[in-house]
């Protein structure tokens, strides 16, 4: 399967704690995005990157939320000290570059914080 | 108010009846518009992306946008039960896509 792939599918943590997921985008798409999801919403826009580079951060990813995306190819999202209000589906996903309206998603983290 | 509307549904029909679903947007700048399918737990899935105002079909989905009203629908023929999911639509302004999401709507099809 050549899709976007993203691990864990399924964390549970502890309210202050950190986590980290990981997204691998399809092969040659030079373009990855982070949404959240929350149940009944449609999917919001955190960051994206082309290639490494970081792009824009939308103002829903305060500073507990970082992403890194090294030497282009997969990426991470840490969110440092969890709250409860942090539980969501985490979507990663990626686009070709040049079309880039179609942007390819993977299955999502679902991050559960008790 | 949001930037896209869209109806929560659920939207209930018997297998075999067309399925209708639409958004309404505020911003103009809007210039790509796509529906994706979103099955429950699972990543949402590109249907169907359309540039400009008119009509595309893609075997059972047709898909329409009228900027003049800042209206786009997705129409769904011959449903079936498989068809059941969440539909979302997106859209954005600029080349490099940051999309904006409705909330998406529930489709129930019955056998």
């Amino acid at each position: 399967d050549t899709g976007v792939s993203q691990d864990p599918r399924h964390k549970i943590t502890k309210r202050g704690q950190n986590v980290t997921f990981r997204c691998d985008p399809i092969s040659e798409h030079n373009r990855l995005y982070w949404y959240r999801q929350t149940l009944g919403q449609g999917p919001e826009f955190l960051t994206y990157f082309q290639n490494e580079a970081q792009l824009e951060k939308s103002r829903l990813l305060s500073d507990r939320f970082s992403a890194e995306r090294p030497k282009g190819s997969f990426s991470t999202l840490e969110i440092q000290r969890t709250e409860q209000g942090d539980s969501a589906m985490y979507l990663c996903a990626s686009s070709l570059g040049r079309w880039d309206y179609e942007q390819y998603f993977g299955p999502g983290t679902r991050l559960t914080v008790t | 108010q949001k930037e896209v509307e869209q109806d929560p549904g659920p939207l209930s029909v018997p297998e075999g009846a067309i399925v209708s679903l639409n958004c309404t947007y505020s911003n103009s700048a809007f210039q790509y518009f796509m529906w994706y399918r979103q099955y429950s737990r699972k990543g949402p899935e590109l249907l169907m992306y359309t540039y400009s105002s008119g009509n595309k079909e893609d075997g059972r989905f047709t898909a329409q946008v009228d900027k003049s009203s800042k209206y786009i629908s997705l129409f769904i023929r011959d449903s079936q039960p498989s068809d059941s999911a969440t539909y979302l639509c997106a859209m954005t302004i600029d080349s490099w896509g940051k999309f904006q999401f409705g909330a998406g709507t529930q489709v129930v099809v019955t056998p």
